[in-house]
């Protein structure tokens, strides 16, 4: 079946660690999103990316750092500079830029 | 930037009523997108919009983009209990903004 997977489900960190989300989808769209949600708030954009070897900063971007080597693949790190890192990550994909997006499952990531 | 007001908050109702929630946008959008979010997981697309006054169904979803551009609704009829969670709303102004905008959600409870 089609769709976006981001692994892990749930990922536990020691503050000043760096750690990297996963996510991949087969729908051979050719944007991608990172997005983080945290309790009571919309969706914010991170990271996107419109083409491989492509990728634009959102509108939370510090702390973060992305990569577009594959047209599947849009792996997130967490730096340690992200000063509250704690937040439920989520991943999607679209045709092209502005089309519909679609969303992976999301990744919780505790900093402890 | 662009803001979007999605009301009401949270919503508390008996199974069997009916569900509406709206959005409202400060300027012009060329796309309305809902999404529904159970815990812990990630958006799924319900409903997608694309032309002023456009009144589109999902089963027993509903929504409309409205005819000023700047506003959407979605009703819910007959609601059961699996129709609990968090819904969103989205917007797309089109041309070289390809961001989404997204609404705060809508948490809906549904009594037994």
């Amino acid at each position: 079946d089609g769709g976006i997977t981001q692994s892990p489900k749930y990922l536990f960190r020691k503050e000043g660690q760096n750690v990297t989300l996963s996510c991949e989808q087969n729908l051979n769209h050719d944007a991608m999103y990172w997005y983080r949600q945290d309790p009571g708030q919309g969706l914010r954009l991170i990271y996107y990316s419109q083409i491989v070897n492509d990728f634009q900063k959102g509108d939370i971007a510090e702390g973060y750092s992305v990569s577009r080597e594959k047209k599947e693949s849009f792996p997130l790190t967490v730096t340690s500079a992200q000063k509250n890192p704690t937040a439920f990550y989520l991943c999607a994909s679209s045709i092209d830029r502005g089309e519909t997006q679609y969303f992976g499952p999301g990744t919780r990531l505790l900093v402890l | 930037g662009q803001q979007l007001n999605q009301s009401p908050q949270s919503m508390f109702i008996q199974e069997g009523e009916d569900v509406s929630m709206n959005c409202t946008s400060s300027s012009i959008f060329n796309t309305w997108l809902w999404y529904k979010q159970d815990p812990g997981e990630g958006p799924v697309l319900l409903i997608a919009l694309y032309k002023a006054g456009e009144l589109t169904s999902n089963g027993r979803l509903t929504a409309q983009f409205g005819i000023t551009r700047k506003d959407s609704f979605l009703n819910i009829s007959a609601s059961i209990p699996s129709d609990v969670g968090i819904y969103f709303c989205a917007g797309n102004s089109g041309g070289s903004n390809y961001k989404l905008t997204f609404g705060k959600g809508t948490l809906l409870t549904v009594n037994p």
